[in-house]
């Protein structure tokens, strides 16, 4: 059974708190991204990771950090220097260097609140 | 402007009916376009992809590309409540790998 799992559905921070989003692919995907959602707006891009051990900064990375030292993982740390991170989380995969391999396909999602 | 635009709707039809939703990029280098379905809370699930110009038919679903007017759209034939939500439109443009997203339309499918 392939796919992407992204844990916990739900998470709830405190103020001051850093907290790490979990990202799981068995898909045999070379790439994987972070995207952040808010209400009314569309999906913007946090962290791209395109290879193992290797990973770029997307529009909107300031507060956040990643790691990619498995192919399957891609977990996302919510640090404290994040000023507003409720908002529902995203993470993706696609094939990556191949011929139409730039499809994107998403996680459950994680959904944060700051108490 | 934007990079990639969407009018956010509502966009009511009624059931039976054809819904065409539209999207226009900046990118002239574009190549590589797609339509995503979002259920409320949900994550968004892949419609079809387009690569070239012209038309491509999957079931209901037609996604239209026009790169030199810098549009792509996506009609869905025989409507139904249950293709009620919200269309994503994206677009692979400059950086490698990178794809931005529009912020959708909203499909309201009356019965």
């Amino acid at each position: 059974d392939g796919g992407i799992t992204q844990s916990p559905k739900y998470l709830f921070r405190k103020e001051g708190q850093n907290v790490t989003l979990s990202c799981e692919q068995n898909l045999n995907h070379d790439a994987m991204y972070w995207y952040r959602q808010d209400p009314g707006q569309g999906l913007r891009l946090i962290y791209y990771s395109q290879i193992v051990n290797d990973f770029q900064k997307g529009d909107i990375a300031e507060g956040y950090s990643v790691s990619r030292e498995k192919k399957e993982s891609f977990p996302l740390t919510v640090t404290s220097a994040q000023k507003n991170p409720t908002a529902f989380y995203l993470c993706a995969s696609s094939i990556g260097h191949h011929p139409g391999g730039d499809t994107q396909y998403f996680g459950p999602g994680t959904r944060l609140t700051v108490l | 402007q934007k990079e990639v635009e969407q009018n956010s709707g509502p966009l009511s039809v009624p059931e039976g009916a054809i819904a065409s939703l539209n999207c226009t990029y900046s990118d002239r280098g574009s190549q590589s376009f797609f339509w995503y379905r979002q259920y409320s809370g949900k994550s968004p699930e892949l419609i079809m992809s387009i690569y070239s110009n012209g038309d491509k038919e999957d079931g209901r679903f037609t996604a239209q590309l026009n790169k030199a007017s810098q549009y792509v759209s996506l009609l869905i034939r025989d409507s139904q409540p249950s293709d009620s939500a919200t269309y994503l439109c994206a677009v692979k443009t400059g950086g490698y790998q990178k794809v931005t997203f529009g912020t959708g339309t909203k499909l309201q499918v009356i019965p």
